[in-house]
């Protein structure tokens, strides 16, 4: 039982490429969010979903896309990366009551 | 809308010493909320949390905190502090009104264990 696992864990990118961070969950939950953390600011809500096939936009969605075709599966597409998406990503999957956080991704855009 | 807030950026505290992290909400409707903790280049791990009953709660690692309604606030406590309890701390509360059960967290305490 992995729980939450991200890929990949750290990632250089220049001005206007693009990427996409995965994120997969192997307890079944239809609940995934996606999160960036900035120094001082907490955790901010990119998109969640509530099951495959289903997202939505949470609190600082631009410059991000998701799908969810699978229960396991959500990848956060990121285009045209910007200095301002330089930032630590966290996928996240919900149980019962709480929230099962990966390790992270750490992108650098330059 | 659902927020908590944590007043201190800061806590630093002597090993063996009692600690507190603190956290107010603001909700509408009954409070959902949580405590969790964040190690060096780890993701969030969640302590414990509170949805009913006893206002004490019990969580992972020795940790309680304290749930008071008249002061919307859901302190961190933990009677003896450890160096390896040295972390960020982050408080949150979930929003049961939203079809996807949102987390809004806090901006994190960062604790130091002083040996």
């Amino acid at each position: 039982n992995a729980g939450v696992t991200q890929t990949p864990k750290f990632r250089i990118l220049k001005i206007g490429q693009s990427m996409t961070l995965q994120c997969t969950q192997d307890m079944n939950h239809n609940y995934m969010y996606w999160y960036r953390q900035d120094p001082g600011m907490g955790l901010k809500l990119i998109y969640y979903s509530v099951g495959a096939g289903i997202t939505d936009k949470g609190e600082v969605p631009n410059g991000y896309n998701v799908s969810r075709s699978t229960t396991e599966d959500f990848p956060l597409r990121l285009e045209l990366a910007a200095p301002s998406q330089t930032s630590v990503y966290f996928c996240a999957s919900r149980g019962v009551e709480t929230q099962y956080f990966g390790p992270g991704t750490r992108l650098l855009v330059l | 809308a659902q927020s908590v807030a944590q007043p201190e950026d800061q806590v630093n505290v002597a090993e063996g010493n009692p600690l507190t992290v603190k956290c107010t909400y603001s909700v509408s409707g009954n409070p959902y909320l949580f405590w969790y903790v964040q190690y060096p280049n780890r993701g969030l791990q969640f302590l414990l949390k509170y949805i009913t009953g006893d206002n004490l709660v019990k969580g992972s690692y020795g940790f309680e905190a304290e749930f008071n309604k008249s002061q919307t606030s859901f302190h961190l406590k933990k009677p003896s502090a450890l160096v390896s309890d040295s972390a960020l701390y982050f408080c949150a509360v979930r929003d049961m009104g939203n079809t996807g059960n949102q987390f809004y967290f806090g901006t994190g305490t960062s604790l130091t264990v002083i040996p």
